[in-house]
């Protein structure tokens, strides 16, 4: 298994679908991540958790809500997006230690969504 | 307001020669920065790292330089091969801002044969 993976690796969805992203990673991090990346623009964070309890939530829409059940997995949860959210979402694990999150990050290979 | 900036938003080097790759950031507070390789459909992977006390690290082919007074670091790649052609995030933390990572938008490098 690899470090990081995440399914669906593609997803097109409607308006009024509901889905999941799902991320697990291999690595006995302690920290997982939800970032968005938009044609040309910087990674966003969106969501982290750190031994599963959600830290930050960077003014995300409420149509995402993450969830992370343990330290190994990790959910993105889509409900009534917009075509705007059509992007590559990106889980990432790290270690954090002493409270501060490991800058080292693992990341998976990205769920390309589509939004129509 | 943007705290990492990549400028340039591709560059193509011809094999061979070396590759710079640019990168500025406004926090004064970021105190270790990283490089990310990105190929298409994959995620980012790590590359190489700088922490604020140096202003040089070298692994292989692969120097990052950072400048302090300027906020200003730099990827350099020599010598370039086509299997580099990816693009590349520069990423910065701050350790007592709790060392999340703030990306810049990425520059796509091409390297020609």
């Amino acid at each position: 298994e690899t470090g990081v993976t995440q399914t669906p690796r593609h997803l097109v969805m409607g308006m009024t679908n509901k889905k999941s992203l799902k991320c697990e990673q291999h690595l006995g991090h302690n920290a997982m991540y939800w970032y968005k990346q938009s044609a040309k623009k910087p990674l966003e964070l969106m969501f982290v958790y750190s031994l599963e309890e959600r830290v930050e939530n960077n003014s995300v829409p409420s149509r995402f809500s993450p969830e992370c059940p343990n330290s190994s997995h990790l959910f993105l949860h889509l409900h009534t997006l917009q075509p705007e959210d059509s992007a590559l979402y990106l889980c990432a694990s790290s270690q954090e230690a002493g409270g501060v999150l490991n800058t080292e990050a693992f990341f998976g290979q990205g769920t390309r969504l589509t939004v129509v | 307001d943007q705290q990492v900036k990549q400028n340039s938003p591709s560059l193509s080097v011809q094999e061979g020669r070396i590759s710079i790759l640019n990168c500025d950031y406004t926090n004064s507070m970021f105190d270790y920065f990283l490089w990310y390789k990105k190929y298409p459909a994959e995620g980012p992977t790590f590359l190489i790292s700088i922490s604020s006390i140096k202003d040089k690290n070298e692994d292989g082919r692969f120097t990052v330089f950072l400048n302090k007074s300027a906020k200003h670091l730099s990827l350099h790649i020599v010598p370039s091969q086509p299997g580099d052609s990816a693009v590349y995030f520069c990423a910065a933390s701050a350790h007592n801002q709790g060392g999340k990572l703030i990306f810049g938008q990425g520059t796509e490098l091409s390297v020609k044969p």
